[in-house]
């Protein structure tokens, strides 16, 4: 079915130090994921997307992997700072070919904990 | 502030009691969605709207839960004869068209269920 999950629910990393924070999926459908930074009492805040036929997207200070054949994606972040501390969603958009009805289904979050 | 705007932002209400939340997406997005969240977990998707039509539903949303959209701009969600289970942080979205992935996210409403 559709879904995006997580490897890692936390994550604990040194300031100053690069962040890798890992996604799977089980839906090859989609043609965009997306990675999502939520702070607390906030809505989620778009980081960065990558197109599905992409292996790699880079950013400012980040930089997202897709790999298809393991249904893997993963978003590092260089230099992490602590107002990068929040939680993060991997997001996969799907799209209905004839309609072109379009949804986009979250995976559970990882919070990221930056050290000072 | 031209982003999404929710309203409003927190509710507390009685088990039983209807809420209404409303969403005012980005001005020129005619697509608006409502996700719905509980603490730890990732949002949920409830139901979308092109334009002024309601095109998809979650199962998730029970005959208790409707939305609308009636000119096209901004949507309301309601929840009839609330339960503790709706306490969560109910998501407004939008987005004009599909050239990214990028959806634009409210601040949400908080809903607390007594």
């Amino acid at each position: 079915g559709e879904s995006v999950g997580l490897h890692l629910p936390t994550l604990s990393v040194q300031e100053g130090d690069n962040s890798i924070i890992n996604c799977a999926y089980s839906n090859s459908a989609s043609d965009y994921f997306i990675w999502y930074k939520q702070e607390s009492g906030k809505g989620p805040q778009f980081i960065i997307d990558i197109r599905s036929n992409m292996d790699k997207r880079q950013g400012q200070r980040v930089t997202v992997l897709l790999n298809k054949t393991v249904k893997h994606l993963s978003l590092q972040i260089a230099a992490t700072q602590p107002g990068d501390s929040a939680v993060y969603f991997c997001a996969g958009r799907y799209i209905e070919r004839k309609t072109s009805y379009d949804k986009v289904i979250f995976g559970p979050g990882t919070s990221l904990s930056v050290i000072p | 502030d031209t982003g999404v705007s929710q309203n409003p932002r927190h509710k507390i209400t009685k088990r039983g009691q209807n809420v209404t939340f409303r969403c005012d997406p980005i001005s020129e997005h005619n697509r608006l969605y409502w996700y719905r969240q509980t603490l730890g977990q990732g949002p949920e998707f409830l139901t979308y709207f092109q334009n002024e039509a309601q095109l998809e539903k979650s199962r998730l949303l029970s005959d208790r839960f409707s939305a609308e959209r009636p000119k096209g701009s901004f949507s309301t969600l309601e929840i009839q004869r609330t339960e503790q289970g709706d306490s969560a942080m109910y998501l407004c979205a939008s987005r004009q068209g599909l050239a990214t992935g990028e959806l634009f996210f409210g601040e949400g409403s908080r809903l607390t269920v007594l």
